[in-house]
Order: C-alpha cells, then sequence, then structure tokens
C-alpha cells in the first residue's frame, strides 16, 4: 500500500534553513497527484504549506512564500520542503500527505505520513 | 486566528450524537468543498469526509458531513469512546488564495 514517510533533523537553529524530505513508497509519484506539506505547531491546528506535482507546479501557502519552497527529489520518489529563516514560531510537527481533487477548488489530503517533530531552537 | 471557527470542544455520552461546526466566509466554505479529519492522540490527522457530504473508503456511515451557506457540520452517531479525538475541517479559500482548517475540535465521550 501506498506510504508516506517523512525524513530531516529535529533541530534547527534560529535563522538558519529547515528542510525537511518525504518518501513515497508503493506508488510512482510521477503518476500523478499532487503532494503537499502541511504543519501542527504543538497543542495547535493544522497549517497547510504548500502542494507539488511531478510536474513541479506548485502552489505555496501567501504568508509562508517569501521564505519557503517545495520541490520534487532529491531522489525518485521524494519531494522536500525548505523553508528559510526559521523562528521558535516554525516549531511544529510537520507533516507530509497526498492531496486529491474532484473538481476546482475541491481537495483534500487522504495519505499522510506519520509526522515529524522539528524544534527551532538555539 | 483561524479563518474557519470550530468550537474548541464538544462531548457526549457513549451511544449518543454529536455535532461539530465549522463556520467560514463566502470565500471558503460558502463556494468550495469542505473535508474533515479525525486526529488521534499522538497520531497523524485522518480524512473521515470529503466534498462536503462523501465518506472515504472505510469510514463508517455513522459519521456524515453537511454544508448549508458559510456553514458545515459533522455529525457522529452512536459514540464510542474510540471516537474521543480531535476533528479538523479544511477548505479552499479563494480569496486567500491558500488551503485553511480550523482550530479543530476535541470530541470526549463521557
Amino acid at each position: 500500500q501506498v506510504q508516506l514517510q517523512e525524513s530531516g533533523p529535529g533541530l534547527v537553529r534560529p535563522s538558519e534553513t529547515l528542510s525537511l524530505t518525504c518518501t513515497v513508497s508503493g506508488y510512482d509519484i510521477n503518476s500523478g497527484y499532487f503532494w503537499a506539506w502541511i504543519r501542527q505547531p504543538p497543542g495547535k491546528g493544522l497549517e497547510w504549506i504548500g502542494s507539488i506535482s511531478h510536474t513541479g507546479t506548485n502552489y505555496f501557502n501567501p504568508s509562508l512564500r517569501t521564505r519557503g519552497s517545495v520541490s520534487v527529489g532529491p531522489s525518485k520518489n521524494e519531494f522536500s520542503l525548505s523553508l528559510r529563516s526559521v523562528s521558535a514560531a516554525d516549531t511544529a510537527v510537520y507533516y507530509c500527505a497526498r492531496r486529491q481533487r474532484s473538481g476546482s477548488f475541491s481537495y483534500w489530503f487522504d495519505l499522510w505520513g506519520q509526522g515529524t517533530l522539528v524544534t527551532v531552537s538555539s | 486566528q483561524f479563518v474557519l471557527t470550530q468550537p474548541p470542544s464538544v462531548s457526549a455520552a457513549p451511544g449518543q450524537k454529536v455535532t461539530i461546526s465549522c463556520s467560514g466566509s463566502a470565500s471558503n466554505i460558502g463556494k468550495n468543498y469542505v473535508s474533515w479529519y479525525q486526529q488521534l492522540p499522538g497520531t497523524a490527522p485522518k480524512l473521515l469526509i470529503y466534498d462536503n457530504d462523501k465518506r472515504f473508503s472505510g469510514i463508517p456511515d455513522r459519521i456524515s458531513g453537511s454544508k448549508s451557506g458559510t456553514s458545515a457540520t459533522l455529525d457522529i452517531t452512536g459514540l464510542q469512546t474510540g471516537d474521543e479525538a480531535v476533528y479538523h475541517c479544511g477548505v479552499w479559500d479563494s480569496s486567500l488564495s491558500t488551503l485553511v482548517f480550523g482550530g479543530g475540535t476535541t470530541l470526549t465521550v463521557l
């Protein structure tokens, strides 16, 4: 079955760059769908970060666009998140997920990784 | 600070019914499609409902979703202790050009 797994450093220093990778198994991401990053600060709600297709078409949360990007790779069946100039406000559990849609402005996330906690601290 | 408003908590007894609301605006719930997620303690969210009222694969029919105007609701009947979780609603906001979530509602089965 299709599974997603996040990986990356659990601790990032303030002002540095947060980099995470999501590895997809059981499905070739070049076959379709959009792939997303979503985060959840401790004890708080969910925040959509951005989504990318296998062709590189991507959409990013406007509130994070100046600092972040999503990309396909670095290896086959992986996609990545980069968030620059991080602060304590970026401390969260980061999830990768598969995005589905049935038409215009109909989006949902049917598969999720287990999440990885990233703490921003010196 | 969330674009979508959910009650922080709801509770009901086992076997009873609970309704969780998600209130938005014309630019999000009023024109786009709502999804609902269940998040058990310490786990990733799990999709329950998409396109306002469609149950995802494997979700029992005691869980249902609906939408009216700028609000959406998630109904759970025949409550079980295993339903204790945080429930999140999500929808695309056409004015903000971003996907938004509610703050989440904690369901307690008394």
